[in-house]
């Protein structure tokens, strides 16, 4: 099974800060891989697909780069409805894996 | 507006039996790859598994924690998805969410409590 593994654990950042998160996979994966945000009893919520395409409707302020083996989520310009938990996946090969997730926290 | 409403979830005892139906709108249902993940409390997401399009004969794939107690399978005509959980234990105990990834949707979930 390809392992995900993202870091950091978890961040503590302010509004308007700009955050990166990353997201290695153990073996290349082409771009085959997504993030998303989760909020408590929410519905997850996908930000970016194929690395580094946005998800309608999104905000600009997200953006998502890498390929092969290492990833990033990056938002630049922290809103208040940010503050969440971010996971990135990949979809290259069955079973589908997922990391361990960032939680973004209010400084 | 894409949506994806599971329905089905409670609480069982181990061993039972409990199916989870997911249905979709907002995207052509039909062609859609359909798959099932779980969260334990406290815990990670986990694939459980996923059924792609009949064109392709509702083929399945599942995760070697589920393989041959859990059952993906797909009804067009309702535009749903439905899981079959059987054989239940302890550690399927879980937030059951259904997605289609390639339409970037996921449910709101469906939880499972299975205990004695």
């Amino acid at each position: 099974d390809i392992q995900m593994t993202q870091s950091p654990s978890s961040l503590s950042a302010s509004v308007g800060d700009r955050v990166t998160f990353t997201c290695r996979a153990s073996q290349s994966i082409s771009s085959h891989l997504n993030w998303f945000q989760q909020k408590p009893g929410r519905a997850p919520k996908v930000l970016v697909f194929g690395a580094s395409t946005l998800q309608s409707g999104v905000p600009s302020r997200f953006s998502g780069s890498g390929s092969g083996t290492d990833f990033s989520l990056t938002i630049s310009g922290l809103q208040p409805e940010d503050f969440a938990t971010y996971y990135c996946h990949q979809t290259f090969y069955a079973p589908i894996t997922f990391g361990q997730g960032t939680r973004l926290e209010i400084k | 507006e894409v949506q994806l409403v599971e329905s089905g979830g409670g609480s069982v005892k181990p061993g039972g039996s409990l199916k989870l139906s997911c249905v979709v709108s907002g995207f052509t249902f039909s062609t859609a790859w359909m798959t099932w993940v779980r969260q334990a409390p406290g815990k990670g997401l986990e694939w459980v598994g996923r059924v792609k399009p009949n064109v392709d004969g509702a083929a399945t794939d599942y995760a070697a924690p589920v393989e041959g107690r859990f059952t993906i399978s797909r009804d067009d005509s309702k535009n749903t998805v439905y899981l079959q959980m059987n054989s239940l234990e302890t550690e399927d105990t879980a937030v059951y969410y259904c997605a289609c990834f390639g339409q970037g949707a996921w449910g709101r979930g469906a939880l499972v409590s299975v205990s004695s």
